[in-house]
């Protein structure tokens, strides 16, 4: 069965540090997403990505943030500079489109660790 | 803005009890609601969805059922495993209202013990 793959799926960095995660969604899916999920709160949406255009997002979703889809297959979410509070599980997903009957599928998730 | 509530956990019971997760969401459309599962070590998995009222979704046994004029989404399985210790998660998500994004509540652990 085909599924959305992640990496690293653990990162450590420093604080001010660039990042940049990586995501491989299902490959007939056309709708992207990126939440978050700090140590102990809830799964928070980030940002939806559509036609290579952001069609969504959060306020978590500064200018520290962006995301970019470099070529046919990887969807990649930078930070710019880390903060500690960035510390968090990131999860990519994806859609194959909006009915109904489509559902956003998830990756396993990459840890972020910031130092 | 949209939100769902989720029964605290964590949530411990012996192999073939019968398990209840609350959950109630707030939103200002008609949302679809769904329960996703996030096994150890693993990321998040559809379980579930119903997408309008008195709709139920079920799979793998687990059943629950939207009621709009409770605004809750139960999940209920009447004879619990040792494999279905993990995190339930509750969310919601309101096309109809514009938004793609999946409004997730804060997850519920649930450890079954042989």
């Amino acid at each position: 069965e085909p599924e959305v793959t992640q990496t690293p799926s653990h990162q450590v960095t420093q604080m001010g540090q660039e990042v940049i995660l990586r995501c491989v969604p299902i490959s007939n899916h056309l709708y992207f997403y990126w939440y978050r999920q700090i140590l102990g709160q809830k799964v928070e949406f980030l940002v939806s990505f559509y036609n290579n255009e952001i069609s969504e997002k959060s306020e978590i979703f500064d200018d520290q943030f962006s995301v970019e889809r470099p070529d046919g297959s990887n969807f990649t979410l930078k930070i710019r500079s880390t903060k500690l509070e960035d510390s968090a599980m990131y999860f990519c997903a994806s859609r194959k489109g909006l009915a109904d009957t489509d559902t956003q599928y998830f990756g396993p998730g990459t840890r972020l660790t910031v130092l | 803005g949209d939100s769902v509530t989720q029964m605290e956990g964590p949530v411990t019971l012996s192999e073939e009890a019968f398990l209840t997760i609350n959950c109630t969401y707030t939103a200002t459309g008609y949302p679809s609601l769904f329960w996703y599962v996030q096994y150890p070590g693993e990321g998040l998995q559809l379980l579930l969805k119903a997408t309008k009222a008195d709709d139920k979704g079920s799979n793998k046994g687990f059943e629950a059922t939207y009621r709009k004029e409770t605004t809750s989404f139960h999940l209920e399985k009447g004879s619990v495993q040792v494999s279905d210790s993990a995190v339930y998660f509750c969310a919601l998500s309101d096309l109809q209202g514009g938004s793609e994004k999946l409004v997730f509540g804060k997850g519920t652990k649930l450890t079954v013990n042989p």
